[in-house]
């Protein structure tokens, strides 16, 4: 079985700080990765993900992702941070094998001014 | 309308209530998928239907039942909830026949009260 945690469920930022959210997997096979944003009163919406290739996936908004298969890691990168990306952040794993998304519990970005 | 549309947005219904949710995709997509967003708690997948054809039910009790006419189309039909079955109800969608990798497209959701 697969799980995914998600290690912070609130980071407070500055605007214009780094930020990253942290995600681990725990897979026994092979994996896809991705990471979802929230915003208030939305679904989701795709930031990036990870199929294979290039192990640093850039995504939509300015954020980036490492896969790092050793420490079986995925977190989520933003150089600058802006109020805008104040929302809930969702890190999801499937088996390559699988259809379903296993999602972490989220983070939520709270960007202040 | 574009994306994945959701209705009603807002649902609150008493125990022996008969409700159901709807979704439609305008995005041409072949797969169409129930989440139940709790709060505190991570989605988690209700059902995914391929081509019309339900491919995966992760133990979803049967006061939850589906329905998908047609690609475009999906619903959950409610009958005699639970008040721990009130949550953000979100449908996605996605291109390929739900294959693993598929980008899922989300709806706004329908957030479900049970009295």
């Amino acid at each position: 079985a697969q799980s995914v945690t998600q290690l912070d469920s609130q980071v407070p930022v500055f605007e214009e700080a780094p930020v990253e959210l942290r995600c681990n997997y725990s897979s026994s096979v092979s994996v896809y990765l991705f990471w979802y944003v929230q915003y208030p009163n939305q679904g989701l919406q795709l930031l990036l993900k990870y199929l294979s290739g290039s192990t640093l996936v850039k995504g939509i908004n300015g954020f980036e992702a490492e896969f790092n298969k050793s420490q079986t890691s995925f977190h989520l990168r933003k150089p600058s941070v802006h109020i805008s990306d104040t929302a809930e952040y969702f890190c999801a794993v499937s088996d390559t094998g699988r259809r379903a998304l296993t999602f972490g519990s989220g983070t939520r970005l709270q960007v202040q001014p | 309308e574009t994306g994945v549309t959701q209705t009603p947005r807002h649902l609150v219904m008493g125990m022996t209530n008969k409700k159901s949710l709807k979704c439609e995709q305008h995005l041409g997509h072949n797969a169409m998928y129930w989440y139940k967003q709790s709060a505190k708690k991570p989605l988690e997948l209700m059902f995914v239907y391929s081509l019309e054809e339900r491919v995966e039910n992760n133990s979803v009790p049967s006061r939850f039942s589906p329905e998908c006419p047609n690609s475009s189309h999906l619903f959950l039909h409610l009958h005699t909830l639970q008040p721990e079955d009130s949550a953000l109800y979100l449908c996605a969608s996605s291109q390929g026949g739900a294959q693993a990798g598929d980008t899922q497209y989300f709806g706004p959701g329908t957030r479900l009260t049970v009295l």
